[in-house]
């Protein structure tokens, strides 16, 4: 089974911008790979954020976008506050229907 | 307003049966997929599989298959997650989510102990 992989945990400056990654052991993630991104913060269920690599939902804070960049999926916060420290999921899919989730990143604001 | 709202936690001996549920509302049940997801306390999301209900499709992840049933019962507009034989490492929140995983369901905690 692919193994999807994430930074374990990133810390970025109140106001400030980070870029969060997703890759697969199967190579360059594509969107093909429908890539997905969660927000949860502890004792709440995930949150959607980004779906199909670029895409908002109505609820997504303006300050996260979706993008590819050096063949990973990418998070990318400009402007963080205080209330976006929490974990981050991505999830690819794959050949057959299967999906995998990375293992997460903790992300800090600080 | 769309929910998915999920049965209460659960405490289950190894070796015992468990089955728990989704309710969805505030759409068409059998328009959507259905996925779960596990939580092991602590640890990150595991994809389980999906189902549609429309006309009982399931899809497991390869990890999965064979340790869980997925099913649903549009009669009733829900879907389930079971275990025929629980083990201690079954022990993690549970969350069911419409395709699209854009609206969740609260979580169904399982502990399984001895």
């Amino acid at each position: 089974q692919a193994v999807v992989t994430q930074e374990p945990s990133l810390t970025v400056s109140p106001g400030g911008t980070v870029t969060l990654t997703c890759g697969s052991s199967t190579g360059a993630v594509t969107t093909g790979h429908y890539p997905y991104w969660f927000q949860q913060k502890p004792g709440q269920a995930p949150r959607a954020l980004i779906y199909d690599t670029t895409n908002k939902h109505s609820w997504t804070p303006a300050r996260f976008s979706g993008s590819l960049l050096g063949g990973k999926a990418a998070l990318t916060l400009s402007g963080a506050q205080p209330e976006d420290e929490a974990e981050f999921y991505c999830l690819l899919s794959y050949s057959g229907g299967r999906r995998v989730f990375g293992g997460g990143t903790k992300l800090t604001v600080l | 307003e769309v929910q998915l709202v999920q049965s209460g936690a659960e405490v289950r001996k190894p070796g015992e049966s468990l089955k728990i549920s989704c309710t969805p509302s505030g759409y068409t049940f059998t328009a959507y997929w259905i996925g779960w997801v596990r939580q092991v306390p602590g640890k990150g999301l595991d994809w389980m599989g999906l189902i549609y209900p429309g006309d009982s499709d399931t899809r497991y992840s390869p990890s999965f298959q064979g340790q869980v049933t997925i099913s649903a019962d549009k009669s009733i507009s829900t879907a389930y997650l079971q275990w025929s034989s629980l083990k201690a490492s079954d022990t993690a929140i549970y969350y069911c989510t419409r395709y699209g995983l854009d609206y969740w369901g609260q979580g169904t905690l399982v502990t399984v102990s001895s």
